[in-house]
């Protein structure tokens, strides 16, 4: 267990429709970090949040939003869902001192 | 980052030494090797990181090059619940302001019984 958590934990939707994705970092951990994971692509990093502003951008679609809020927690939001938007989503946060990155057990989307 | 180059499966025998190699040729003096592992479908899990120095923890061993082009991930005695994809990433350290990984596709390592 990475202290880590992610929900939902399964996620089925029709494509079009919107959805959010919720991550709690570890206690104490700044930064939180969204990666998708397909298959064709492999996992890719698409957001970054430290403290509740972001901080860096990786491949993440003008379709998806993130936020981090007060409580650290952050919510990744995906909106006209597409059949290509089925996949992995992993959470990860990590801490300042060490420099590693513990991941969720992440949120597996499926759009129909 | 710099990027890096693993073979893309091996396998290993249970209770025998797993030894993955990676090679990083390009790596800048400011940018630590790093090893994750994911396990089918779980979320990618930390293994070990390094700079120049040999470093060990309780899961393993990584040994880097005296030139820093190549790392070897040592598990000294794998067994069946060490069968995943290993990444090794190169990356600078930035204090947690911005430390995206970035994930190549890693080398499946299935150990056998």
């Amino acid at each position: 267990d990475s202290g880590v958590t992610q929900t939902p934990k399964h996620l089925i939707t029709a494509t079009g429709q919107r959805v959010t994705l919720r991550c709690s970092p570890r206690s104490g951990d700044l930064s939180v970090y969204w990666y998708q994971q397909s298959l064709d692509q492999g996992l890719q990093f698409l957001i970054q949040y430290y403290n509740g502003e972001e901080r860096a951008k990786g491949n993440i679609l003008e379709r998806f939003s993130a936020q981090q809020f007060p409580d650290l927690h952050s919510e990744l939001n995906l909106s006209s869902l597409e059949l290509g938007d089925s996949a992995l989503y992993f959470c990860a946060s990590g801490t300042p001192v060490a420099d590693t990155q513990y991941f969720g057990p992440g949120t597996r989307l499926t759009v129909l | 980052d710099a990027k890096t180059t693993q073979p893309p499966s091996m396998d290993c025998a249970e209770g025998r030494a797993a030894n993955l190699p990676c090679n990083h040729s390009t790596i800048s003096g400011n940018e630590y090797v790093y090893w994750y592992r994911q396990i089918h479908s779980q979320g990618p899990q930390y293994i070990i990181h390094g700079l120049k120095n040999n470093e060990t923890n309780e899961m393993a061993s990584l040994i880097i090059t005296e030139d820093r082009k190549s790392s070897t991930l040592i598990l000294p005695h794998a067994t069946l619940r060490d069968t995943a994809v290993y990444y090794c990433i190169v990356r600078a350290n930035y204090g947690g302001a911005t430390n995206k990984l970035i994930f190549g596709t890693g080398t499946l390592l299935a150990v056998q019984p």
